[in-house]
C-alpha cells in the first residue's frame, strides 16, 4: 500500500521559474515530511523538512507548503536553475519510529 | 568525516550465486537502514536496525534476503540464491536515534544478477 503519493512523476521548468512538487499521504501518524534530492550514482540528501505544526518552510529558495487537513505538502524552487536538475522524493515518517515512507519520486529538469 | 560508506559500487553476478553487500554507517548513529531502489517500485525500506537490533523487517522481500549488525559499525545485506529480479541500487542508511533528524544515506551499490 502506497503511503505518500507524489506527482508530477517528471517536470520541466525553464532557467528561473518556479518548480512545484506535491504530495499527499494516508497515514494521519505521520509527523515528520522531509524532502530529499538525489542526483545520478548518488544516495538522496535531505533537501528540507517540515513538522505539522506549522504551514510553511523556507530555506533559501526552497519552500515547504503543509497542509494538515487535506493530508497534503508541497515543495516549491523559486528562481530554478540548471544545478537543481535532479530527483526529488518526499517522505513521512511517525513518531519514535525512524523509517521513512518515500514518494514515488519526480525527475525535474531545469532547462539553461 | 567520511559519511555512510557502502561496499561495493558495483556487483555483477550470476543467477543463484549469494551476494553480500556491506555498510559502514557514520560513527555515532544508532538508527541504519537498508534500502533498495528500483524504477517500477522507488525507494523501499528492507530492514531497520536501532542500537544493532533488528527492529523492522517487513520490507524484506522474501527469506532469500537477510541482513546483520555485528556491532556499531558494520552491517551486511546478503542475498542467497540471487535471481535476476533482485536488481537495484541499494542503500544503507544511517541517523542519530534521538529527535526528527535527516537519514544519511550511502553512494548505494549498484547490483545485477544475470
Amino acid at each position: 500500500q502506497q503511503q505518500v503519493k507524489q506527482s508530477p512523476q517528471s517536470l520541466i521548468v525553464q532557467k528561473g521559474g518556479i518548480s512545484i512538487i506535491n504530495c499527499a499521504y494516508e497515514n494521519t501518524a505521520f509527523d515528520y515530511f522531509p524532502w530529499y534530492q538525489q542526483f545520478p550514482g548518488k544516495g538522496p540528501a535531505l533537501l528540507i523538512a517540515i513538522r505539522p505544526d506549522v504551514s510553511e518552510k523556507k530555506e533559501g529558495r526552497f519552500t515547504i507548503s503543509f497542509n494538515k487537513s487535506a493530508k497534503q505538502f508541497s515543495l516549491h524552487i523559486m528562481d530554478s536553475q540548471p544545478g537543481d536538475s535532479a530527483t526529488y522524493f518526499c517522505a513521512a515518517s511517525k513518531g519514535s519510529a525512524r523509517q521513512l515512507t518515500f514518494g514515488s519520486g519526480t525527475q525535474l529538469t531545469v532547462l539553461p | 568525516d567520511a559519511g555512510v560508506i557502502q561496499s561495493p559500487r558495483h556487483e555483477v553476478t550470476e543467477m543463484g550465486q549469494e551476494v553480500t553487500l556491506r555498510c559502514k554507517p557514520i560513527s555515532g548513529h544508532n538508527s541504519l537502514f537498508w534500502y533498495r531502489q528500483t524504477m517500477m517500485r522507488g525507494l523501499e525500506l528492507l530492514i531497520y536496525f536501532n542500537n544493532n537490533v533488528p527492529i523492522d523487517d517487513s520490507g524484506m522481500p522474501e527469506d532469500r534476503f537477510s541482513a546483520k549488525m555485528p556491532n556499531a559499525s558494520f552491517s551486511t545485506l546478503k542475498i542467497q540464491p540471487s535471481e535476476p529480479r533482485d536488481s537495484a541500487v541499494y542503500f544503507c542508511a544511517s541517523s542519530p536515534t534521538t529527535g526528527y533528524t535527516e537519514a544519511f544515506f550511502g553512494q548505494g551499490t549498484r547490483l545485477t544478477v544475470v
